[in-house]
């Protein structure tokens, strides 16, 4: 069985405050996908990054960064110096082997960034 | 480049009624994929398909039916809606295994 919490429910931040956001897995496999997405209060759902099990490197995009750690079964993600823009809800995801590489979604972070 | 579309977007149904929704793409992706999302519970795979021809069940398939009957299109069908059906549906497809997930705009239905 494959599991995804995001213990953080709701997050609210001032803008350009930086927000992070947990997100741990459960899996028994060693190959494994990690996923994070994106979804704005327009509804859709937008793709952010996609990471193997394999690789452990951190990862930084514009003002995205996210940090896996295997030994702690973590995929954090963290927003600098947030804008209105960023306020959405945020999915962390998982795919493994054992679960036929179905996506299984954590319940969701809703980040709020106030002006 | 419309990518994954959904229709209808918005349906209200009586309970015991019956409809389909429909997804397509135009990626020649071969992995489709119906997903609902309640609130405070994520995104639930109701159903998916590795293929034309195939399909599986997901976490939440109960009440639920879908066809693959062409690669382009994924149907899913609700022989008797309940509001415990109620919900945003999402439709999603990938090019690959593990892959990137392309959603649709999601439909809203809403059973009464």
């Amino acid at each position: 069985a494959q599991k995804v919490t995001q213990a953080q429910t709701e997050i609210s931040v001032v803008e350009k405050e930086d927000v992070t956001l947990d997100c741990v897995y459960e899996t028994r496999d060693t190959t494994y996908y990690l996923f994070w997405y994106k979804q704005p209060p327009s509804g859709e759902l937008v793709f952010l990054i996609r990471r193997n099990s394999f690789d452990e490197q951190n990862e930084i995009s514009g003002r995205y960064s996210w940090n896996f750690q295997k030994s702690t079964s973590s995929f954090n993600f963290t927003i600098t110096a947030s804008q209105v823009v960023d306020s959405a809800v945020y999915f962390c995801a998982l795919s493994s082997v054992a679960n036929d590489y179905k996506l299984s979604f954590g319940a969701g972070t809703t980040v709020t960034v106030r002006a | 480049n419309a990518g994954v579309t959904q229709t209808p977007k918005f349906r209200v149904l009586k309970t015991g009624q019956s409809m389909t929704l429909l997804c397509a793409q135009d990626m020649n992706h071969e992995y489709m994929y119906w997903y609902r999302q309640d609130p405070g519970m994520g995104l639930r795979l109701i159903h998916y398909s590795v293929g034309e021809g195939t399909t599986a069940k997901g976490e939440v398939p109960d009440g639920y039916n879908v066809s693959r009957l062409k690669k382009q299109n994924f149907l899913l069908g609700l022989e008797s809606a309940a509001p415990s059906q109620t919900s945003v549906y999402f439709c999603a497809s990938s090019l690959r295994v593990a892959g990137e997930l392309f959603f649709g705009e999601g439909s809203r239905l809403t059973v009464l």
